[in-house]
């Protein structure tokens, strides 16, 4: 069975700042994705970023960037330039590759942006 | 049209009520999936439709009862929920299953059993 870990329950940074948010994973499989979602305070789940593990590179999305680290098994997500609208729960995900389409979330980071 | 939409936002039942929970979306995906997420807690895998099949129900409680109509559309039938069964039901679906496609999710269920 795979587990996700995020060790940060809570954080808070400036606006314009950088934060990491940090997620360790465990599992046996060699292929398998990993995930970060948001889900602010209007509950809905919204994907920000996606990592498939046979790509060593780091996935960015516009000011949203990974560091993944296969063999440590770990997968922080870093926010350049944070915006007030970036507040909101943040679950660290896993995916088997095959299989199986369950989500497996971490317990969550709760990011606050300070104006 | 990229919306997951769950119908209603809100609802109250009693123990002996039977209910139902709506999922709709338009995007020709053809999973769809129902998450049950406890207050501070990440969202946990209830079932998974694949093709409008069950494929995964994970161990829920028959009072839970999962009906998938047509490809666009996805029901959670309720009847006589326990008090710790208050959550809120989130429903997503992505084009296919597995593959590590993302899914859509919707703005949830927020339910309270009394």
């Amino acid at each position: 069975a795979q587990t996700v870990t995020q060790s940060q329950p809570e954080m808070s940074v400036q606006e314009a700042e950088t934060v990491t948010l940090s997620c360790t994973y465990d599992t046996s499989e060699s292929n398998y994705y990993l995930f970060w979602y948001k889900q602010p305070p209007s509950r809905q789940m919204i994907l920000v970023i996606r990592q498939e593990a046979y790509k060593q590179q780091n996935a960015t999305e516009n000011r949203f960037s990974v560091n993944f680290q296969k063999a440590a098994k770990s997968f922080s997500l870093k926010i350049s330039d944070s915006q007030l609208g970036d507040t909101a729960m943040y679950f660290c995900a896993f995916m088997k590759n095959f299989g199986n389409e369950k989500l497996t979330f971490g317990t969550g980071t709760r990011l606050t942006i300070i104006p | 049209d990229t919306e997951v939409t769950q119908t209603p936002k809100h609802l109250v039942m009693g123990m002996t009520n039977k209910k139902s929970l709506k999922c709709e979306q338009h995007m020709g995906h053809r999973a769809m999936y129902w998450y049950k997420q406890k207050a501070k807690k990440p969202p946990e895998l209830m079932f998974v439709y694949s093709y409008e099949k069950l494929s995964i129900n994970e161990s829920v409680p028959s009072r839970f009862s999962p009906e998938c109509p047509n490809s666009s559309l996805l029901n959670l039938h309720l009847h006589a929920l326990q008090p710790e069964d208050s959550a809120l039901y989130l429903c997503a679906s992505s084009p296919q299953t597995g593959g590590g496609t993302e899914a859509f999710f919707g703005q949830g269920t927020r339910l309270t059993v009394v």
